[in-house]
């Protein structure tokens, strides 16, 4: 298996659920990224992570909580989200931590409904 | 701060048309790079080209073209006889170092221009 995988790809959960999104990828690559789509939005940096450390976190709220076991896996654990919170959610990933050169590559995305 | 701005929210052709998306860029950094992205029906963004700042030379791949001209910010991508498989999303984006920082990723994009191809 190649690229970066997202996993589910469709979400649905009400406002008290917990879940989490899972993002793997196959790339041998050192940062990975969390983004946010929103309809007529531009898309959102949430968190990036580099060698497993977290180097970015964009004034995100704390109900979105993301874990990196591993460079390879990237987390995203949701709680208490609000319907705002509707959103195409991608992982990405990109081959030099701090290479402002080095394309990303996304995953398909999760397509996460709030109810 | 950066900013990129792709003015076409929408763009519907016929297909065999040629098409131009634009892409308007600011940004204080001297060295930065400027990327498109597709994003078909699927959502996977995928990566078509990069362009540093200091190389102005225009690129052909195939029915793609991108026309980057520095006097004028704007990485302009131009698809030559369009098919219906190139209906997607299309992102421009600016990665830069944002004043001595590290970037990690700090890709700024445009807003996307839906481009639609009919048969």
């Amino acid at each position: 298996e190649t690229g970066v995988t997202q996993t589910p790809r469709h979400l649905v959960m009400g406002m008290t659920n917990k879940k989490s999104l899972k993002c793997e990828q196959h790339l041998g690559h050192n940062a990975m990224y969390w983004y946010k789509q929103s309809a007529k939005k531009p898309l959102e940096l949430m968190f990036v992570y580099s060698l497993e450390e977290r180097v970015e976190n964009n004034s995100v709220p704390s109900r979105f909580s993301p874990e990196c076991p591993n460079s390879s896996h990237l987390f995203l654990h949701l709680h208490t989200l609000q319907p705002e919170d509707s959103a195409l959610y991608l992982c990405a990933s990109s081959q030099d931590r701090g290479a402002i050169s080095s394309p990303l590559h996304f995953g398909n995305g999760t397509r996460l409904t709030v109810t | 701060a950066q900013k990129v701005t792709q003015a076409q929210t929408e763009i519907s052709v016929v297909e065999k048309e040629d098409v131009t998306l634009d892409c308007v860029y600011e940004t204080r950094d001297t060295t930065y790079y400027l990327f498109w992205y597709k994003q078909p029906p699927s959502g996977e963004l995928v990566f078509l080209i990069r362009r540093n700042s200091f190389d102005e030379q225009n690129e052909i791949s195939g029915r793609y073209s991108w026309n980057f001209q520095k006097s004028t910010s704007s990485f302009n991508f131009t698809i030559t006889a369009s098919q219906v498989v190139d209906s997607a999303l299309y992102f421009c984006a600016l990665s830069g170092n944002l004043a001595g920082g590290t970037s990690y990723g700090k890709l700024t994009f445009g807003q996307g221009t839906i481009l639609t191809v009919h048969p």
